[in-house]
C-alpha cells in the first residue's frame, strides 16, 4: 500500500522558515516524480513543486519560485521542502503527492493526507 | 503561465448525466487530467491521458477533448458523486510547470 507522510507543518511568524518532509513507503521512491500541491482553506488546489526521480529536472510555481526549494533522498525515500521567507499567502494545506510517471507527468496518482502550514503574527 | 477556468458550481439530478468543462490555451497541446475530491479528503486521480481511467474508477467517469476545452461526463450521476472536481494540465511557458483549473462543486440532487 502507497503511504505518503507529510510532516514539518506548523504555524510560523512571516518571513521565517519552514521545512516540509514527505516519508513515502509501499512502492519503489525513484521511479517516481513528486510532487507539492497546496490548498488554502476553502480553495482550490494549487501545483507548488515537483522533481523529476533524477532530481535532473525541478519546477516552481511562479509564487514560490526563488523562495521554496525542493529536494529528494533516494536512499531514504524521503521529499524535502525548504520554505523560506514565508508569506501568509503560503497558508495552505501542503500534500505530498507522487506522480504516475518517473518523469514529471503531471498526473497525480497518490496523495498524502497533507500537512498544515499556517504563516501569521 | 498558463490559466485552466471552471464553472464553479453545476448540479445535477440522480442518476442523470452532467459536463464539467475545463478550457485554456494550454488544452490546446495537452490533454487535461482529472481529479475529484470529497469534503475533508485528499484529491483522487480520476481521468488521463484525455479519457483513461486508473483501476477503481466508476466506467460512467469519461473525458473528451475539443479545441481548448477538456470535458468530464458523469453518466448517471450517483449521491456520492458529489465533489469538488479539478482539471490540471501542463504549464505551457514551461513544461516542467503544471497549473490547476479552479474546481467546479458538483451538486447531485
Amino acid at each position: 500500500e502507497v503511504q505518503l507522510v507529510e510532516s514539518g507543518g506548523g504555524l510560523v511568524l512571516p518571513g521565517r522558515s519552514l521545512r516540509l518532509s514527505c516519508a513515502a513507503s509501499g512502492f519503489t521512491f525513484d521511479d517516481h516524480a513528486m510532487h507539492w500541491v497546496r490548498q488554502a482553506p476553502g480553495k482550490g488546489l494549487e501545483w507548488v513543486t515537483g522533481i523529476s526521480w533524477s532530481s535532473d529536472s525541478i519546477g516552481y510555481a511562479d509564487p514560490v519560485k526563488g523562495r521554496f526549494t525542493l529536494s529528494r533522498d533516494n536512499a531514504r525515500n524521503v521529499l524535502y521542502l525548504e520554505m523560506k521567507s514565508l508569506r501568509p499567502e503560503d497558508t495552505a494545506l501542503y500534500y505530498c503527492v507522487k506522480d504516475i510517471r518517473a518523469q514529471s507527468s503531471g498526473l497525480f496518482q497518490d496523495w498524502g493526507q497533507g500537512t498544515q502550514v499556517t504563516v501569521s503574527s | 503561465s498558463s490559466e485552466l477556468t471552471q464553472d464553479p458550481a453545476v448540479s445535477v439530478a440522480l442518476g442523470q448525466t452532467v459536463r464539467i468543462t475545463c478550457q485554456g490555451d494550454s488544452l490546446r497541446d495537452y490533454y487535461a487530467t482529472w481529479y475529484q475530491q470529497r469534503p475533508g479528503q485528499a484529491p483522487v486521480l480520476l481521468i488521463y491521458d484525455k479519457n483513461s481511467r486508473p483501476t477503481g474508477v466508476p466506467d460512467r467517469f469519461s473525458g473528451s477533448s475539443s479545441g481548448n476545452t477538456a470535458s468530464l461526463t458523469i453518466t448517471g450521476a450517483q449521491a456520492e458523486d458529489e465533489a469538488d472536481y479539478f482539471c490540471n494540465s501542463r504549464d505551457t511557458s514551461d513544461h516542467r510547470l503544471w497549473v490547476f483549473g479552479g474546481g467546479t462543486k458538483l451538486t447531485v440532487l
